[in-house]
């Protein structure tokens, strides 16, 4: 079974453009979570989406935004980047039918904003 | 504010030795704690989860260890690896959700 697939793999942005990022979750799983990870604030949960709604969310601005198509295909847009924003985005996939089910991550699309 | 706390934020074990890596938290609400493992380049790796109900999980080299009243709980990895070396995040969720909480990480190397 394919993992989780996010693309791409690297990005690299200029301060006040917008970004999206792409996930693809393992086949069958119906949640995408979105986490962010830096050096210095860890990993920190952005937004969680099952069956094409937003059922959980994190403490982000705004700018942070996610979508999630009937294939459960994920998608999460930042607008107005700022330098801040350069950090490991990671998308995680699980069934969700039930709550605590295992993430499975992708690898990470690097996003660097210069 | 952090909410699980982990330590140590580095740790060097020999080979064959036992790495021992603590979390805390304040949050009795929280009823599911993974541990994740992280390669460099890779994103984190689902290694073991416990829920509170239960005061140790094992499985193969890798142990959890729970303790409810102190709101602890531990990652024991018994004869440890080279290919052990990574970093090692344990996490938390709230009842009912599935957003995790993760703690701050402990990159793990074994030395041969």
């Amino acid at each position: 079974k394919a993992g989780v697939t996010q693309t791409p793999r690297y990005l690299i942005k200029t301060r006040g453009q917008q970004v999206t990022l792409s996930c693809s979750p393992i086949s069958g799983h119906r949640s995408v979570s979105w986490y962010q990870q830096t050096p210095g604030q860890g990993l920190q949960f952005l937004f969680e989406y099952f069956s094409e709604t937003q059922r959980n969310k994190g403490n982000f601005p705004g700018r942070f935004s996610g979508r999630q198509f009937s294939n459960s295909r994920s998608e999460m847009n930042v607008s107005t980047l700022e330098l801040g924003d350069s950090a490991l985005y990671l998308c995680a996939s699980s069934l969700g039918g039930t709550y605590n089910s295992p993430l499975h991550f992708g690898n990470g699309t690097r996003l660097t904003v210069t | 504010q952090q909410q699980v706390k982990q330590s140590p934020q580095s740790l060097i074990v020999q080979k064959g030795g036992i790495s021992i890596i603590n979390c805390a938290y304040e949050n009795t609400a929280f009823d599911y704690f993974p541990w994740y493992q992280q390669f460099p380049g890779k994103g984190p790796a689902l290694l073991i989860a416990i829920r509170p109900d239960v005061s140790e999980k094992k499985e193969g080299r890798f142990t959890i260890s729970f303790n409810k009243s102190a709101k602890q709980f531990s990652l024991h990895i018994m004869d440890s690896q080279p290919g052990d070396s990574a970093t090692y995040f344990c996490a938390a969720s709230l009842t009912g959700a599935n957003n995790l909480f993760f703690g701050t990480g402990t990159r793990l190397t074994v030395i041969p």
